[in-house]
């Protein structure tokens, strides 16, 4: 089973500032690799597949970069709405999917 | 647009089988790019992908959960289905259906399960 790492747990940012989170995968997962965000009571959406390609809707501020086993997914300027937890998830080796265990982005 | 909802019981005992429904509306089950997935969510945790099914009838399964879980799929009412068997208190989530072609495109809005006596 393929093992997702993010970091950090917690990332605390001020409003149009930067944000960077990182993912790490125990194994090569090449591109295969999607990123979710997910507010308080709903359900995920996908923000990006095939490590940046972003999906519909998303706004150009969000950004996905990586191949292999280290992956990032920036913010260029924080909006209030970005704050949220946010999941990756490979889909190279399967199954299972396997997700990382979340990294929660908070108003500093 | 493609929505999905899922529906079934709030509350099941421990030993019981958990049973969701999943409806599909503006797009069509039988899509042969796409799978239907469930995945679910503890309390205040992370998510874990229980399976996905085609409408063909191939299931993949978490293999982690694989000795308790069924999925199927009814084209004729655009719905897939979940059952759990033997649920303990630690099968207490949120659970998801989403359409699924490798990365969960479209998801439902979730449905509470809790396990208790």
């Amino acid at each position: 089973e393929v093992v997702m790492a993010q970091s950090p747990a917690t990332l605390s940012v001020s409003p149009g500032e930067r944000a960077v989170l990182s993912c790490r995968a125990s194994q090569n997962v090449i591109r295969n690799l999607a990123w979710y965000q997910q507010k308080p009571g709903q359900a995920p959406r996908l923000l990006f597949y095939g490590a940046s390609i972003r999906a519909s809707g998303v706004p150009a501020r969000f950004s996905g970069s990586g191949s292999g086993t280290e992956f990032t997914l920036t913010i260029s300027s924080l909006q209030s709405e970005d704050f949220a937890v946010y999941y990756c998830q490979q889909y190279n080796d399967w199954p299972p999917y396997t997700f990382g265990q979340g990294t929660k982005l908070e108003i500093k | 647009q493609l929505q999905l909802q899922e529906s079934g019981p709030g509350l099941v005992k421990p030993s019981e089988t958990l049973s969701l429904t999943c409806s599909v509306s503006g797009g069509f089950v039988n899509s042969d790019t796409s799978y239907w997935g469930w995945i679910r969510q503890p309390p205040g945790k992370g998510l874990e992908w229980i399976g996905s099914i085609h409408y063909i009838g191939s299931t993949y399964y978490n293999p982690s959960l694989e000795s308790r879980v069924t999925i199927s799929v009814d084209t004729s009412k655009s719905q897939f289905s979940l059952k759990l068997e033997s649920v303990t208190a630690a099968d207490t989530a949120i659970y998801f259906c989403a359409r699924n072609f490798y990365y969960m495109e479209v998801w439902g809005k979730g449905a509470t399960v809790t396990v208790s006596s």
